[in-house]
């Protein structure tokens, strides 16, 4: 069973624009939401990250939204660049499984010049 | 700084065969982590270990085997590879995990294509 499901699979945002990718959580022992960025042949890079004490957390264009009662949370990409495109994957661990992390199914961001 | 190295970059073989998928890293993380990528499963945990001798299971450990002899390596061994194993393995790395040090450093994976 998906413990984090995470939509839409893909997603086209013209240069400038918002990106906007969302994820769902069942474990309400969570309490660790990376977000991970993936380029064509490579592995997943952490890009930003947030624990349930906050509601938001921002690092320059990237910044998480989280909703602790919806069990939600989301990455927003601010004017998008095509540098931007990849597959961006969101995750959950609980402190007990330390770091042992549960991914979401993945997006792929095309952003287009 | 080589980082977390996997070998090899592509692999094809035929059901039924053994396989071993080998990752190494020279930071000496304690943790280190395989996981597989599939279209509409994101990536899925395969097996970890916490340190050297230490290993478990993860989420889809079924047909996998792994051995940590060494805190650098931990090689990945599908003992009769199938069809439903194609995919792309990533392995990882992570430093002790504390508040202030979560992350995860992976390789750049290995795509195996079983026929």
């Amino acid at each position: 069973q998906q413990q984090v499901k995470q939509s839409p699979q893909s997603l086209i945002v013209q240069k400038g624009g918002i990106s906007i990718i969302n994820c769902a959580y069942e474990n309400t022992a969570f309490d660790y939401f990376p977000w991970y960025q993936q380029f064509p042949g490579k592995g997943p890079a952490l890009l930003i990250a947030i624990r349930p004490d906050v509601s938001e957390k921002k690092e320059g264009r990237f910044t998480i939204s989280f909703n602790k009662s919806a069990k939600q949370f989301s990455l927003h990409i601010m004017d998008s660049q095509p540098g931007d495109s990849a597959t961006y994957f969101c995750a959950a661990s609980m402190e007990t499984s330390g770091s042992r992390l549960t991914f979401g199914e993945g997006t792929q961001l095309t952003v287009n010049p | 700084d080589a980082g977390i190295t996997q070998s090899p970059r592509y692999k094809i073989t035929e059901t039924g065969r053994q396989v071993t998928l080998m990752c190494h890293q020279t930071w000496s993380h304690s943790y280190m982590f395989w996981y597989r990528q599939d279209l509409g499963h994101g990536l899925r945990l395969i097996y970890y270990s916490a340190a050297a001798d230490i290993t478990d299971k993860g989420e889809v450990p079924d047909g996998y085997v792994v051995s940590r002899s060494k805190t650098e390596n931990f090689p990945l061994t599908l003992e009769s590879a199938t069809r439903s194993q194609t995919s792309v393995y990533f392995c990882a790395s992570s430093e002790s995990w504390t508040a202030t040090n979560e992350k995860l450093f992976f390789g750049s994976g290995t795509q195996l294509s079983v026929l």
